[in-house]
């Protein structure tokens, strides 16, 4: 079965920029959530999507927005780029919102903003 | 507020040996505890999850983690540590607060295991 895939791998942006990074789930997970990980740091919660509304939102500026689709792929858009925003972005997709069902992460995309 | 913290930025172990990787919690209510290993370049994979139940949790490769709710610990064990361990890994407790879903980690422990 495959995992969850996310795309693009690299890119690199300019401040002032937007850039938009896609995830799919694996197949049959209705939940959707993206973290941020910055060099050195844990990963941290920006969005959850479930059954395509937002069922949570983490300490992020209004600069970031997500949207699930009806197939339940995901996308994170980031505008007006700074260079803080450079770091790893993770898609994780859950089965369901239960708590004890775990997340399973994509590899990942690398945002560079220079 | 929830949280966990990792009081080791690495841990050095030689190849056979066992490793333990501490991680100790903080939440209102029962924990949702788990664990997570990142390679270089790549994202995270589950290792094994607590929900309740027995206080020592089986997971991938090896790998347990033994639940000590006096201690509010959740560390990371393996009898005998191979090479291809050395990576990152991450404890992460669920926020049980905001009924997100949302995991809150560690800051991560580096794992290098020496032939």
């Amino acid at each position: 079965d495959a995992g969850v895939t996310q795309s693009p791998t690299h890119l690199i942006k300019t401040r002032g920029q937007h850039v938009t990074l896609r995830c799919s789930p694996i197949s049959g997970h209705k939940s959707v959530s993206w973290y941020q990980q910055v060099l050195g740091q844990g990963p941290q919660f920006i969005f959850q999507y479930y059954e395509k509304e937002e069922r949570g939102r983490g300490n992020f500026p209004d600069r970031f927005s997500a949207r699930q689709f009806p197939n339940y792929s995901s996308e994170l858009n980031v505008n007006a780029l700074l260079l803080g925003d450079s770091a790893l972005y993770l898609c994780a997709s859950r089965h369901r919102l239960a708590d004890a069902y775990e997340q399973y992460f994509g590899p990942g995309t690398r945002l560079t903003v220079t | 507020a929830q949280s966990v913290a990792q009081p080791e930025d690495q841990v050095n172990v030689a190849e056979g040996n066992p490793l333990t990787v501490k991680c100790t919690y903080s939440v209102s209510g029962n924990p949702y505890l788990f664990w997570y290993v990142q390679y270089p370049n790549r994202g995270l994979q589950f290792l094994l999850k607590y929900i309740t139940g027995d206080n020592l949790v089986k997971g991938s490769y090896g790998f347990e983690a033994e639940f000590n709710k006096s201690q509010t610990s959740f560390h990371l064990k393996k009898p005998s540590a191979l090479v291809s361990d050395s990576a990152l890994y991450f404890c992460a407790v669920r926020d049980i607060s905001s009924n997100t879903g949302k995991l809150i980690f560690g800051q991560g422990t580096t794992l290098q295991v020496k032939p």
